[in-house]
């Protein structure tokens, strides 16, 4: 059985905090990770993806990190506001396939207050 | 914009009344997926398209079908709704990974709520 584990299940933070989550996912035949920002009543929307072992991305105040060998990814949000609460997913492809069949965590829900 | 569009936002059925959730998308994309997501769970892949070639996931029960009869068009049928199926039903799309090992990320619908009473 795979298993994506995502810490910390939830997260209660002031405006203006930073923070980061964790995504721990099998080392082994790795392919791609995913991070998807999931707000209330929303689609989820992807953040990232990420396939190579070291890799690192940014997109405005949040960025994530992926270490392949030891099976983690962490998220991190500079300066938290207001519109950074919602349930951030991550979500591991094992490679084999031409599907793109993800293994989602449960998520992390950030709540951000002003 | 191109998407993926969910109907309907919530869904309230009897228990063991079929019930059809639908997905549509504007995207051209070759794969659709659903997924279950009951609460304080991670989201389970059900089934997913390749174009026409439907592709069960093991654990998935008898009781969910689905139908692609078009690119643009997949339905979610339950035939006999349990109080066990009461979740969030999500649809994604994405373009199958490419000759050129260029990969894609999944667009996801907004989700369709299902209570069973």
């Amino acid at each position: 059985i795979l298993n994506v584990e995502q810490s910390p299940q939830s997260l209660h933070v002031q405006e203006g905090d930073s923070t980061n989550f964790t995504c721990s996912f099998p080392s082994s035949n790795f392919y791609a990770l995913h991070w998807y920002r999931w707000e209330t009543a929303k689609s989820p929307e992807a953040l990232f993806v990420m396939t190579l072992n070291g890799d690192e991305k940014k997109k405005g105040r949040i960025s994530a990190t992926l270490n392949t060998k030891e099976g983690y990814s962490y998220l991190y949000i500079k300066g938290s506001q207001p519109e950074d609460s919602a349930t951030y997913l991550c979500a591991f492809n094992r490679h084999g396939g031409a599907t793109n069949k993800l293994i989602f965590g449960t998520g992390t829900l950030l709540a951000v207050q002003p | 914009d191109a998407m993926v569009i969910q109907n309907p936002r919530y869904q309230v059925t009897q228990f063991g009344k079929p019930v059809t959730l639908s997905c549509s998308q504007t995207l051209n994309h070759n794969v659709m997926y659903w997924y279950q997501q009951k609460s304080s769970q991670a989201p389970k892949l059900l089934f997913h398209y390749y174009d026409k070639d439907f592709n069960n996931e093991a654990d998935t029960p008898d009781n969910f079908q689905s139908r692609r009869p078009n690119t643009s068009f997949c339905f979610l049928d339950i035939r006999s709704p349990g109080l066990g199926d009461a979740a969030m039903y999500l649809c994604a799309t994405s373009r199958a990974l490419g000759w050129t090992g260029q990969y894609y990320g999944y667009t996801f619908g907004s989700g369709t709520r299902l209570t069973v009473v």
